[in-house]
C-alpha cells in the first residue's frame, strides 16, 4: 500500500449525472495531483495543490473541477461530462514538487 | 511549459536480452528524471530516478543515464525475465511544476 487510497474504482455516469472522485493521502506530503490516463495521452497532468492552493491548471475543461480542503484530501468534482472523458483519473503526492510521486490505484470513469 | 519525448512506444525483447527507452526534454532547467513502471491493471511506480548533478545512477539490473547538454536521459534494464513487462514512463521536473511524463513504452519479455 503506497499511502494513496483514491474512491470510488470505478464509476459509469451519464452525461447529465454530477459525481466526486476522492483521493487521500496519508504520508504527510504537502503536494497532490490529478492525472488522466488515457490510450491517447497516457499520464496527462490536469491539476496541482501545493499546500493546498492550486499552483497548476492545465487547460483543463470547467466541467472538472478540483478542491483540496486540507493538505490529506483532494477532491475532482465532475458535472456533464461528455463520453470523451472516458479515462482513468489517477490521484499522486509527493513531498513538494520535486520528489516522487507515489500514485494512487486510479478511478475508472465512464461517462455514457 | 516542459515537453518530454519518449521512444520506442512498443519493444519486444527475448528473456536475458537487454532493454533500452529513451527520453529527450525541453527544459534546461529540468533538475530531476524519474522512471515509472506500470504494470497491467496497476499503479504506476517508481523504479529508479536520476538528479541533473549526476549523469548516471544503478540499481541491479536497472540503470539510468543522464546527458545534460544533450537534454536526454535514458533506462537500460539488462538480463530482462517476464516480470518486466510492463509499461515504462519517464519524466522530468522543472520548480514548482509537477512532473511531466513522456508517453510510455510498452516493454514485452518473450520467454
Amino acid at each position: 500500500e503506497t499511502g494513496v487510497t483514491q474512491t470510488p474504482r470505478h464509476l459509469v455516469m451519464g452525461m447529465t449525472n454530477k459525481k466526486s472522485l476522492k483521493c487521500e493521502q496519508h504520508l504527510g506530503h504537502n503536494a497532490m495531483y490529478w492525472y488522466k490516463q488515457s490510450a491517447k495521452k497516457p499520464l496527462e497532468l490536469m491539476f496541482v495543490y501545493s499546500l493546498e492552493e492550486r499552483v497548476e491548471n492545465n487547460s483543463v475543461p470547467s466541467r472538472f473541477s478540483p478542491e483540496c480542503p486540507n493538505s490529506s484530501h483532494l477532491f475532482l468534482h465532475l458535472h456533464t461530462l461528455q463520453p470523451e472523458d472516458s479515462a482513468l483519473y489517477l490521484c499522486a503526492s509527493s513531498q513538494d514538487s520535486g520528489h516522487e510521486a507515489f500514485f494512487g490505484q486510479g478511478t475508472r470513469l465512464t461517462v455514457v | 511549459g516542459e515537453n518530454v519525448e519518449q521512444h520506442p512506444s512498443t519493444l519486444s525483447v527475448q528473456e536475458g536480452d537487454s532493454a533500452v527507452i529513451k527520453c529527450t526534454y525541453s527544459d534546461s532547467a529540468s533538475n530531476y528524471f524519474p522512471w515509472y513502471k506500470q504494470e497491467l491493471g496497476k499503479r504506476p511506480q517508481l523504479i529508479i530516478d536520476i538528479r541533473s548533478n549526476v549523469g548516471e545512477k544503478k540499481d541491479q539490473r536497472i540503470a539510468v543515464t543522464l546527458n545534460k547538454t544533450a537534454k536526454h536521459f535514458s533506462l537500460h534494464i539488462t538480463e530482462t525475465q517476464p516480470e518486466d513487462s510492463a509499461v515504462y514512463f519517464c519524466a522530468a521536473h522543472t520548480g514548482r511544476r509537477a512532473l511531466t511524463f513522456g508517453s510510455g513504452t510498452r516493454l514485452q519479455v518473450q520467454p
